[in-house]
């Protein structure tokens, strides 16, 4: 069966980076984009940003250029979202999400969330 | 990209019937037939419920339905359970392997 397992939970200063992994599992994970999704407490969904696993091609959310970088591994069939410069309001849990590698495809498998807590 | 606009909150009776509306521009939802639905319980990930504005992945009952009218999605839950209070939140592509979130709504039933 199709699963997303994301890293633990963290805790970082400001001004720090943070990695978030999402490790695919059940599927072909080349044939598949991952989305970066967080929702801060209280707050709705903000989409982050996508990255083809098929040929690593990025788009990223207008307002985090420059401080996100999205990647992946083939090998171990793994996304990551990189994260730097947080700030608190970078509070948040992160999701990673699936899509068939073409435009638009929806968000079929989630992971289970990554809470990250940026506090001094 | 702005978040697309959906009312805060929703309620009905079981069995009854309940409309969440998704109001976008042009650039998202009027320019492309690629809303989704997603549905959340507290402390969960979001479910996708709805696709391509109308679509049901298998195992979504058919009390779930889509429509989109120019820029504004619907979602429509007929029936309602119990089962069914949670957040609903509306997507839209926006072109270029970009999406845009509603601001989510809470769907209580009563």
């Amino acid at each position: 069966q199709v699963q997303l397992v994301q890293s633990g939970a963290e805790v970082k200063k400001p001004g720090a980076s943070v990695k978030v992994s999402c490790k695919a599992s059940g599927y072909t994970f080349t044939s598949y984009g991952i989305s970066w999704v967080r929702q801060a407490p209280g707050q709705g969904l903000e989409w982050m940003g996508w990255i083809s696993a098929y040929n690593g091609n990025t788009n990223y959310a207008q307002k985090l250029q420059g401080r996100v970088t999205m990647t992946t591994d083939t090998s171990t069939s793994t996304a990551y979202m990189e994260l730097r410069s947080l700030r608190s309001d970078d509070t948040a849990v992160y999701y990673c999400a699936r899509s068939v590698v073409v435009p638009a495809a929806p968000f079929d498998y989630w992971g289970q969330g990554t809470l990250v807590t940026v506090s001094s | 990209q702005s978040a697309l606009t959906q009312p805060r909150s929703v309620s009905g009776s079981p069995g009854q019937s309940v409309t969440i509306s998704c109001t976008g521009t042009s650039s998202d939802v009027g320019g492309y037939n690629y809303v989704s639905w997603y549905q959340q319980h507290p402390g969960k990930a979001p479910k996708l419920m709805i696709y391509d504005v109308s679509k049901r992945p298998s195992g979504v009952p058919d009390r779930f339905s889509g429509s989109k009218s120019g820029n504004t999605a619907s979602l429509t839950i007929s029936g309602l359970q119990a089962e069914d209070e949670a957040d609903y939140y509306c997507c839209s592509y926006a072109g270029s392997y970009s999406w845009v979130f509603g601001g989510g709504t809470k769907l209580t039933v009563l």
